[in-house]
């Protein structure tokens, strides 16, 4: 059964930082990873979609990178933003017709 | 362009009553998934739809009934609710393999 991990739940960073947020999953044969972000009440909106068989997406300041023999996929946010502040949540798909496997997401708080 | 609408976004049910939460996607997309999140749980798959009128179970299944009659709905059931099952509940939808999913805003349901 594939578990999602994502490391820390909880963050909090002065602006500017660039920091990673981490997620890792158990089982390495994955469809795809997928990062979403979520604010407080409302839905989860698609950051970046990682296929397999790539090493990495970036969308902005945003970079997601992938690597399928450690289990581990990493969100890079540059130049942080308090706009940034949300949960971040990862998930995982195992193969092209099974359901998102998610994480418990990190949340990221970017202090002014 | 709509995406994918949840229909209602607040309820409060009494305990033993029933309901209905409705699902509408207008990308013609052929997968349709319900999950709950519930803080420190994450999100969890309820049950999900491969395509009309097709059903299947994800991994906290009791207590709910799903229909897929149309390809643009897909319906969740609770015939007698339960304190248990106060969540917040996200539909998403997704074309088939390599695809990324989209998340509705997401119904809060309250069972006293």
């Amino acid at each position: 059964k594939q578990e999602v991990t994502q490391i820390p739940a909880a963050l909090s960073v002065p602006e500017g930082e660039n920091l990673v947020l981490n997620c890792s999953f158990t089982d390495s044969a994955i469809y795809n990873l997928q990062w979403f972000r979520q604010d407080p009440g409302k839905g989860l909106t698609s950051l970046l979609l990682i296929q397999s068989s790539q090493r990495e997406q970036t969308s902005g300041r945003l970079n997601a990178s992938l690597d399928k023999s450690s289990g581990r996929s990493t969100l890079y946010i540059a130049a942080s933003q308090p706009g940034d502040s949300a949960t971040y949540l990862c998930a995982v798909k195992n193969s092209g017709n099974t359901p998102l496997v998610f994480g418990k997401g990190t949340r990221l708080s970017v202090i002014a | 362009n709509a995406g994918v609408t949840q229909t209602p976004k607040f309820r409060v049910l009494k305990t033993g009553q029933s309901m209905t939460l409705l699902c509408a996607q207008d990308m013609n997309h052929e997968y349709m998934y319900w999950y709950r999140q519930d803080p420190g749980m994450g999100l969890r798959l309820i049950h999900y739809s491969v395509g009309e009128g097709t059903t299947a179970k994800g991994e906290v299944p009791d207590g709910y009934n799903v229909s897929r009659l149309k390809k643009q709905n897909f319906l969740l059931g609770l015939e007698s609710a339960a304190p248990s099952q106060t969540s917040v509940y996200f539909c998403a939808s997704s074309y088939v393999g390599i695809a990324e999913a989209f998340f509705g805003q997401g119904t809060r349901l309250t069972v006293v």
